[in-house]
């Protein structure tokens, strides 16, 4: 099974400044079609999430331009340029590569 | 727009059964899979299971395979997990999710507990 790895778990940034989270993978996410299955999430307290990122670098519609996705192979960051007070929540990777398999999270919190 | 609405959550006894609906609105009911994610309190998120739109083709996470069943009936427009022998570490909110998993359901809560 490929395990997906994030970090750091919690986070604390001041407003206005920016925010970096790592997700690393146990095997490649390079798929047979040359694709990276790799999305980020948003999750609110009492909500349900929200797709940020799909493929690696490609924002959802409605997304704002504070957030980027990078990364290759097995390692993938989530920027947010300068974090507003409605970034705060846990924040998820999930691999579609391998089958699916989220990581454990990231909780931002505003400092 | 897309509408996934999740119904059939409760108390289940541990060993028990339990059947959860996911009633989808607003896209082409056959042209997309439906996942099945969860997350048990105040932890993170699962990918549970996921029945590909030929209707034939299902895949299951390791910790449900053999005990849970997904389904769905194309004349109500409604997807089903069945989840049989039950566990506590089943104890979770379970979220439907159309396939690409831009779009959710709020959840339902399957709480096992004897």
């Amino acid at each position: 099974d490929v395990v997906v790895t994030q970090s750091p778990l919690s986070l604390a940034v001041t407003l206005g400044q920016p925010a970096s989270i790592s997700c690393r993978s146990s095997q490649s996410l390079v798929n047979y079609d040359g694709n990276t299955y790799l999305d980020w999430f948003h999750q609110r307290p009492g909500q349900s999430p929200r797709r940020l990122i799909y493929r690696v670098s490609n924002r959802d519609a409605g997304v704002p331009d504070r957030f980027s996705g990078s990364g290759s192979g097995t390692d993938f960051t989530l920027k947010i340029s300068r974090v507003e007070a409605e970034d705060v929540g846990v924040y998820y990777c999930l691999q579609g590569t391998h089958l699916y398999s989220f990581g454990q999270g990231t909780k931002l919190e505003i400092k | 727009q897309v509408q996934l609405v999740e119904s059939g959550g409760g108390v289940v006894q541990p060993g028990g059964s339990l059947r959860v609906s996911c009633a989808a609105s607003g896209f082409t009911f056959t042209n997309y899979g439906i996942h099945w994610v969860r997350q048990a309190p105040g932890k993170g998120l699962e990918w549970v299971a996921f029945f590909r739109s030929d209707a034939i083709n299902a895949f299951y996470a390791d910790s449900v395979e053999g005990r849970f069943t997904v389904s769905r009936d194309t004349s109500k427009t409604t997807h089903f997990l069945q989840m049989d022998s039950l566990r506590t570490e089943d104890t979770a909110v379970y979220f439907c999710v159309r396939e690409y998993f831009q779009d959710w359901g709020q959840g339902t809560l399957v709480t096992v507990s004897s």
